[in-house]
């Protein structure tokens, strides 16, 4: 069990770019989350994966924001025309159906956006 | 809504002494788990502790432990013998049995002095 990982760890970037992140799932959690984390404050939830199924997404994750999962593996969350706004961590967690409520974060990904 | 609030933004501790921190919360669930999390500086999230709310006894990992008053909707973590390395962000996060989202509070800074 490596944990939860995410890629890049940080990622500096233009205002109008599009940018990706990546996050692996501890290998046999079936729920996979994504959170928004701007200094000084909790994690912001965005988006839950349940296999590959997008149950849920916060009012937060507006149309730039995009979220897949497409072999109930690994995930990804793409920005596109990232805005200044954007620059946070953003940070993914991994949990199992039957113990959803414990879940395990990975280190994050730091974007700032110039 | 749920919401989850920490009152202290920032708090110091003696090493080898016992510190408190604060977290309230708001929900009309019956049942639904809380937890602490830590975020040491530039690392990674890790659970602390969790408390299920249908359990009357309050939890214990080791020095830490939870008051859980759940007619008061409080739950506060007690650290005790502190140590250099309990220095990290604390933040108190909620969520409802299905674990669909979590709610965090902005946090709690936690400096252990030698």
């Amino acid at each position: 069990d490596t944990g939860v990982s995410q890629d890049p760890r940080h990622k500096i970037t233009k205002r109008g770019q599009n940018v990706t992140f990546r996050c692996d799932p501890i290998s046999e959690h079936n729920r996979l989350y994504w959170y928004r984390q701007t200094l000084g404050q909790g994690p912001e939830f965005l988006t839950y994966f349940q296999n590959e199924a997008q149950l849920e997404k916060s009012r937060l994750l507006s149309d730039r924001f995009s979220a897949e999962r497409p072999k109930g593996s690994f995930s990804t969350l793409e920005i596109q025309r990232t805005e200044q706004g954007d620059s946070a961590m953003y940070l993914c967690a991994s949990s199992l159906v039957g113990n959803q409520e414990t879940q395990y974060f990975g280190p994050g990904t730091r974007l700032l956006v110039l | 809504a749920q919401t989850v609030t920490q009152s202290q933004p920032e708090m110091s501790v003696q090493e080898a002494e016992t510190v408190t921190l604060s977290c309230t919360y708001d929900t009309s669930e019956n049942n639904y788990y809380l937890f602490w999390y830590k975020q040491p500086p530039s690392r990674q999230m890790i659970l602390v502790i969790r408390q299920e709310a249908y359990k009357q006894q309050n939890a214990t990992e080791n020095r830490f432990s939870v008051n859980f008053q759940k007619a008061a909707k409080s739950f506060s973590l007690k650290i005790s013998d502190s140590q250099l390395g309990d220095t990290a962000m604390y933040f108190c996060a909620f969520t409802s049995n299905t674990g669909n989202q979590f709610y965090f509070g902005t946090g709690t800074s936690l400096t252990v002095i030698p």
